[in-house]
C-alpha cells in the first residue's frame, strides 16, 4: 500500500535559518504530492503541490520539488520566520476515483528569535 | 463564508454515549472525507462519499457510520462512545482528484 515517510521532530530553528523537512514515499503509480501546514489550533492548510515528476509545487517562500527518481518531495524554505512555527505533513494522494489522502506522522517546526 | 465548517467544535462526553458530528462545504465539492487525528498528531483517513455515495471505508469500528443528506454535508455519528475515541476529527472536500480542504476540526474527549 502508500505510505509516507516523514523525518521525526521537533525541529528548531533560529528565525531566518534555512529549512529542510525530508519526506518520502511509497505508491503505486502515479500519486500527486501535498504539503499541509497545521497551525496551533487549527485545521490542515494546503501548502503546496506537485503533481508530476519533476514539478515544483511553491507558495510563502516554501518549495518542494517531486522527485520520482528518489521517490522524495522534500519540504525547503530559504529564511524561516517564527510565524511559520506549526506542525507540516507530507501527503499523497492515489490516482483512483476519490483522492484519498495518506500521511506522513507529521514534523513539529518551532523557529525562535 | 467558510469554505468546510463542523460543528461542534469540542465535544466532551462520557463512554457509552451517542454523538453526532456535522460537516458542510460550500465549494461545491462533490466529494467529502473524514479523518481522524489521535494524540500524536497521525491523521488517517476514515470515510469518503462521491455525491452522496460511499466509496472509502476504511478499518473503522462499525459503531462509525458517516451518513451524507446532500452532497454539501456530511455527517458523522458515533455509538457507544469508547475512550478510545478521543481524537481531533477533521472534515475536508475536493473536487474530483484536486486538493483536499479541510475543515477546523472537532475535538472529541471521551470520559
Amino acid at each position: 500500500g502508500n505510505s509516507v515517510t516523514q523525518m521525526e521532530g521537533p525541529v528548531t530553528l533560529s528565525e531566518e535559518a534555512f529549512l529542510t523537512i525530508n519526506c518520502t514515499y511509497t505508491a503505486t503509480g502515479y500519486p500527486s504530492l501535498f504539503w499541509y501546514v497545521q497551525y496551533p489550533g487549527e485545521g490542515l492548510q494546503l501548502l503546496l503541490k506537485a503533481t508530476k515528476a519533476d514539478d515544483k509545487g511553491s507558495n510563502k517562500g516554501f518549495e518542494a520539488t517531486y522527485r520520482k527518481e528518489t521517490t522524495s518531495f522534500h519540504l525547503e524554505k530559504g529564511s524561516v520566520q517564527v510565524s511559520d512555527s506549526a506542525v507540516y505533513f507530507c501527503a499523497l494522494s492515489d490516482t483512483g476515483t476519490a483522492s484519498k489522502l495518506t500521511f506522513g506522522t507529521g514534523t513539529r517546526l518551532q523557529v525562535t528569535l | 463564508d467558510t469554505a468546510v465548517s463542523q460543528t461542534p467544535k469540542y465535544l466532551v462526553t462520557q463512554m457509552g454515549n451517542d454523538k453526532s458530528i456535522k460537516c458542510e462545504q460550500n465549494l461545491g465539492h462533490d466529494t467529502m472525507y473524514w479523518y481522524k487525528q489521535d494524540s500524536k498528531k497521525f491523521l488517517k483517513i476514515m470515510f469518503s462519499y462521491n455525491n452522496k455515495e460511499l466509496i472509502i471505508n476504511e478499518t473503522v469500528p462499525n459503531r462509525f457510520s458517516p451518513k451524507s443528506p446532500d452532497k454539501a454535508h456530511l455527517n458523522l455519528h458515533i455509538n457507544s462512545l469508547e475512550l478510545g475515541d478521543s481524537a481531533v476529527y477533521f472534515c475536508a472536500s475536493s473536487q474530483e482528484l484536486s486538493e483536499q480542504y479541510f475543515g477546523p476540526g472537532t475535538r472529541l474527549t471521551v470520559t
